[in-house]
């Protein structure tokens, strides 16, 4: 059974260049979190998404930033117009459920903005 | 908003020493779990826990959540140069399944 899965792996844009981040899932796993990571910092909440739904948006920032789940693929991180503050690893988790239980992780994918 | 603390935020052992790290939370949590994340890697899950005043073991790591449900440590003994790494807790809330506030880690470095 495969693990979350994220790609790419590392990712280097120009400042106003648009980013996209993917994200599948663990299999049999519906809910799908984003969190953000600046170095030397803890995981910062973004996103939780199911299927075609966002279920809790409140830790991302209002603008540039969108997520999608939707029924066939994987989930999408899209960031718009990179600023250099946009730098940071961001990590994809999944679980079977939302209600007290574990989220597996993915790898993350470390964006640079250049 | 709720917010959760994590202390230290650095920690240097000598191996074979025992060493703790705490957590608070500005609120009642639900549950709180704990994370362990390797220098370049993902955070991994390690356990967690939902009853106020429990206490589990996983080998030489001894986690405790705290009887008003607001605070939890992890103790760690005889420590091995495995156990290096970042340790984080997050802390989840019944009116907002799925949220995980993570505390901002205690990073772990061990010395032979």
């Amino acid at each position: 059974n495969a693990g979350v899965m994220q790609n790419p792996r590392h990712l280097v844009r120009r400042r106003g260049q648009e980013a996209r981040l993917r994200c599948s899932p663990m299999k049999g796993h519906s809910h799908v979190y984003w969190y953000r990571q600046l170095p030397e910092e803890g995981l910062k909440f973004m996103v939780y998404l199911q299927k075609e739904n966002i279920i809790d948006e409140s830790g991302m920032p209002k603008e540039r930033f969108s997520a999608e789940f939707p029924k066939e693929g994987p989930s999408i991180l899209r960031i718009q117009q990179v600023v250099r503050g946009d730098s940071a690893a961001y990590f994809c988790a999944s679980s079977p459920t939302d209600m007290a239980y574990e989220q597996f992780f993915g790898p993350g994918t470390r964006l640079t903005v250049l | 908003g709720q917010q959760v603390m994590q202390i230290p935020q650095y920690q240097h052992v000598q191996e074979g020493e025992d060493f703790t790290t705490y957590c608070n939370s500005s609120t009642t949590l639900s549950n709180i779990q704990w994370y362990k994340q390797r220098p370049g890697g993902h955070p991994v899950f390690l356990i967690q826990l939902v009853k106020s005043g429990e206490v589990k073991k996983q080998k030489r790591l001894t986690f405790q959540f705290g009887e008003a449900k607001k605070n939890s440590s992890l103790h760690i003994t005889a420590t091995q140069t495995t156990d290096v790494g970042t340790y984080f807790c997050a802390g989840q809330q019944s009116d907002s399944w799925g949220k995980l506030q993570f505390g901002a880690g205690t990073q772990v470095v061990v010395t032979p």
